[in-house]
């Protein structure tokens, strides 16, 4: 595997269901990130994650929680989701979180919320 | 706040017809501008990074240039294949405390399609 990867590709849930999002970077980088893009909007960042230490962002629901065990993977475990979270989730990962690096994205989890 | 205009919004051209995406930033600092293409249902793929005024950066048919306003993605004779949708995102030195935490500010892209 190179680059960044995620895992599953496609997930349909319910708003009562427990579920997680997996990613892993093979590039060896430092920081990780989780993105939400929702149809006709920009990309919006939710989570950082820099040495394993997570950066918070206050915008983010608690039905979202991010868990990052080292600095390969990272996890978005999701619960109690709203139909509105239905998204593509992206996963990205840079040499350094503030430096100007570039960010590398994985291919992204379907999210659909029933 | 870090803002990030996109224009067009979509753009269709024949095949040869070289054009350019406009990128408008509003800042605190740029630490560096960047492009990416975004294919439907994949995640964004990595082009260009730009970090001061004036730098240009070119690979195949596509050319990245970088003003204290606005950056520019022109495309020379674009084939088909190159019809995705191009985003352009900041990332910034952040408020007057100089903190950072890595966020990019993304546009809203620029959907380019390319007829044969």
């Amino acid at each position: 595997e190179t680059g960044v990867t995620q895992t599953p590709r496609h997930l349909v849930m319910g708003m009562t269901n427990k579920k997680s999002l997996k990613c892993e970077q093979h590039l060896g980088h430092n920081a990780m990130y989780w993105y939400k893009q929702s149809a006709k909007k920009p990309l919006e960042l939710m989570f950082v994650y820099s040495l394993e230490e997570r950066v918070e962002n206050n915008s983010v629901p608690s039905r979202f929680s991010p868990e990052c065990p080292n600095s390969s993977h990272l996890f978005l475990h999701l619960h109690t989701l709203q139909p509105e979270d239905s998204a593509l989730y992206l996963c990205a990962s840079s040499q350094d979180r503030a430096s100007g690096d570039t960010q590398y994205f994985g291919p992204g989890t379907r999210l659909t919320v029933l | 706040e870090d803002q990030v205009t996109q224009s067009p919004e979509a753009l269709r051209l024949q095949e040869g017809e070289s054009s350019s995406l406009n990128c408008s930033y509003t800042v605190s600092g740029l630490r560096g501008l960047f492009w990416y293409r975004q294919d439907p249902g994949k995640g964004p793929e990595f082009l260009f990074t730009l970090y001061s005024a004036g730098e240009e950066k070119e690979k195949e048919r596509l050319k990245a240039t970088l003003t204290k306003k606005e950056s520019f993605l022109h495309i020379t004779a674009p084939k088909p294949e190159d019809s995705a949708t191009y985003l352009c995102a900041v990332q910034s030195y952040g408020d007057a405390g100089g903190t950072s935490y890595g966020k990019l500010t993304f546009g809203q892209g620029t959907i380019l399609t390319v007829h044969p």
